[in-house]
């Protein structure tokens, strides 16, 4: 199954607050999944990424967790601020070598001052 | 952007005609792709190339060709725009080595009429 499911559509978070936005998947031979941050007018930045050897990756805020048994991963933004209001999406590497990419629909995060 | 540039950056044509996008790079990746983005579908594959002349099929490619004469330069052609057409185009340069990150271009708005 070439999909990859992404919750909540959108999200609400008070400054300083956690955001979590959940992924689930099927294909377990996706070997990559990076999470994107969008801001409008702006191409998608790649924000951090993981491969399925690993439970968890942490930058800075930001943390992937991955649940290879349950094909779900999750991205946590910790502190949460303003200036991270933007639109996220995760995605999956479904290609091998070739690195396509099979993204969610994006979950608009909105973080209240 | 990662050294990423896309031509136009805004477009409006009318349905039936030829349209070409324009991807250029500057730092000799080998692979790149070409997106479309739609709200409630996220980022979806049209094409990618992996090398001088050697292109292949993403997820949504019917009515879009692509050619890449030069390493610089990834060129997307909708050969009769349509209205559903009307969307905005990623270009995306994967890195250097064995990195499987994906870097965006800015981004063209097009607008099917």
């Amino acid at each position: 199954q070439q999909q990859v499911k992404q919750s909540p559509q959108s999200l609400i978070v008070q400054k300083g607050g956690i955001s979590i936005i959940n992924c689930a998947y099927e294909n377990t031979a996706f070997d990559y999944f990076p999470w994107y941050q969008q801001f409008p007018g702006k191409g998608p930045a790649l924000l951090i990424a993981i491969r399925p050897d690993v439970s968890e990756k942490k930058e800075g805020r930001f943390t992937i967790s991955f649940n290879k048994s349950a094909k779900q991963f999750s991205l946590h933004i910790m502190d949460s601020q303003p200036g991270d209001s933007a639109t996220y999406f995760c995605a999956a590497n479904y290609g091998g070598a070739t690195n396509k990419l099979i993204f969610g629909t994006g979950t608009l995060l909105a973080v209240q001052p | 952007d990662a050294g990423i540039t896309q031509s136009p950056r805004h477009k409006v044509t009318e349905t039936g005609t030829p349209v070409t996008l324009r991807c250029h790079q500057t730092e000799n990746h080998r692979y790149m792709y070409w997106y479309r983005q739609d709200p409630g579908h996220g980022l979806r594959l049209i094409h990618y190339s992996y090398g001088v002349k050697d292109t292949d099929k993403g997820e949504v490619s019917d009515g879009y060709s692509v050619s890449r004469s030069k390493t610089e330069d990834f060129l997307l052609t909708l050969e009769s725009a349509t209205s559903s057409q009307t969307s905005v185009y990623f270009c995306a340069i994967r890195g250097l080595g064995n990195s499987y990150e994906q870097y965006f271009g800015p981004g063209t708005r097009l607008t099917v009429t």
